[in-house]
């Protein structure tokens, strides 16, 4: 079983719909958990970051975790066409790795 | 633009072969991270250097080795390539010992090929 599970199946939205994105993991001991975002030929962007459970907001997106049912979301609200890209989960102990999920490529359809 | 380099941006070889992929963190970074991106495995870590000495060691195969020097640029050589080492190879940066604290800024990548 994979530390992080992130159904990378692809997911296409019509402008201004919210997207719904999620990652399952393992290991209770992740404390710090991301959100990645990397546009097509390019390298990984930080989009999120939150330390334990809690919502985390900023501007259209909001970040969740639940550490109880080891899962985390993010939402996208009022998406737009700039927001297509694929968005990867990550998380770590507190140490010096980061482990991914597979990521989950989003098209939002103008 | 994250401020780090990556060359080259791609790379075809043959099986059997050895490549050696560049990284340049951004100014004032001493940690660099390496990691493969492939479609079946998603984004691994490979390895991280912090300051010229090895700090962590992820899924790296004994075929790859890596090392960062005094001027704070990173090398990743690959040897005895086999196909499936065709993936896309990204370094990162962080200001941290702990890159999973502060941000780690990821380059543009290295598109290798082995055929």
């Amino acid at each position: 079983q994979k530390e992080v599970e992130q159904d990378p199946g692809p997911l296409s939205v019509p402008e201004g719909a919210i997207v719904s994105l999620n990652c399952t993991y393992s290991n209770s001991a992740f404390q710090y958990f991301m959100w990645y975002r990397q546009y097509s030929r390019k390298g990984p962007e930080l989009l999120m970051y939150t330390y334990s459970s809690g919502n985390k907001e900023d501007g259209r997106f909001t970040a969740q975790v639940d550490k109880s049912s080891k899962y985390i979301s993010l939402f996208i609200r009022d998406s737009q066409p700039s927001d297509s890209a694929t968005y990867l989960c990550a998380m770590s102990k507190g140490n010096n790795r980061l482990a991914f999920g597979k990521g989950n490529q989003v098209v939002v359809i103008p | 633009d994250s401020g780090v380099t990556q060359t080259p941006k791609h790379l075809i070889t043959a099986t059997g072969q050895r490549v050696t992929l560049r990284c340049s963190p951004r100014s004032g970074d001493l940690s660099v991270y390496w990691y493969q991106q492939s479609l079946d495995q998603g984004l691994q870590f490979l390895i991280q250097y912090y300051n010229g000495e090895e700090r962590a060691k992820g899924n790296i195969l004994e075929r790859f080795s890596a090392q960062q020097f005094p001027d704070l640029h990173s090398e990743l050589n690959l040897s005895s390539l086999e196909l499936g080492d065709s993936a896309l190879y990204f370094c990162a940066s962080s200001d941290s010992p702990s890159g999973s604290i502060y941000e780690q800024f990821f380059g543009p990548g290295t598109r290798l090929t082995v055929l």
